[in-house]
């Protein structure tokens, strides 16, 4: 979607290594988030974002940690990467409960 | 907590049969559910929504999804399905408030639908 973008699209880095996935949004939305796809799990929250410097955890954020200085960034870092941490990663955005517009996806691989 | 279930993990349908995904959910207050599809290597795209109103909700790309309030059922149904019409689709309900009106959505864990010709 033109209003939100992930970056970058592809990435393999080393176990240990920390990693900053970002994401971009030019519809000025308040709230962003932060998700994982797995086979099998579907999409689960890792964190999100209710306003600048506003954050908190989602159901999987063991090992992630997020910030999000401007309205229109939110960044996620793996801290240490670790196998289990091998993904795709969404970012979404929304201004309310009634319409979420997700990003292309952030494919990681950690080996 | 608010949740959705998706039974089947894949649907497999001739081109031009009528095409059922199914997605049941557990909410507390009024549900406003959501469909997404996934095509390969993409984001997730919208497709419907139920916020209030008919129980017959119409979509992107001919895609339709009736609420059933006594079945807490949300199914999404096509006519006619098409080759390009196979996908991943995800069925989610936003969860427990967060701060303001922003809410977190949940998905189910995906039905992958396989269209052959």
């Amino acid at each position: 979607d033109a209003g939100i973008t992930q970056s970058p699209r592809h990435k393999v880095t080393e176990t240990g290594t920390p990693v900053t996935l970002r994401c971009h949004q030019t519809e000025n939305h308040r709230y962003m988030y932060w998700y994982r796809q797995d086979p099998g799990h579907g999409l689960r929250l890792i964190h999100y974002s209710y306003g600048v410097k506003d954050t908190d955890k989602g159901e999987v954020s063991d090992g992630y940690s997020v910030s999000r200085s401007k309205t229109e960034d939110f960044l996620l870092t793996l801290e240490s990467a670790t196998s289990s941490q091998t993904s795709v990663y969404f970012c979404a955005i929304s201004e309310s409960k009634y319409g979420y517009t997700f990003g292309s996806g952030t494919r990681l691989t950690v080996v | 907590a608010q949740s959705v279930a998706q039974p089947e993990d894949q649907v497999n349908v001739a081109e031009g049969n009528p095409l059922t995904v199914k997605c049941t959910y557990s909410v507390s207050g009024n549900p406003y559910l959501f469909w997404y599809v996934q095509y390969p290597n993409r984001g997730l795209q919208f497709l419907l929504k139920y916020i209030t109103g008919d129980n017959l909700v119409k979509g992107s790309y001919g895609f339709e999804a009736e609420f059933n309030k006594s079945q807490t059922s949300f199914h999404l149904k096509k006519p006619s399905a098409l080759v390009s019409d196979s996908a991943l689709y995800f069925c989610a309900v936003p969860g427990t408030r967060i701060k303001a009106a922003g809410n977190k959505l949940t998905f189910g864990g995906g039905t992958r639908v396989l269209v052959k010709p």
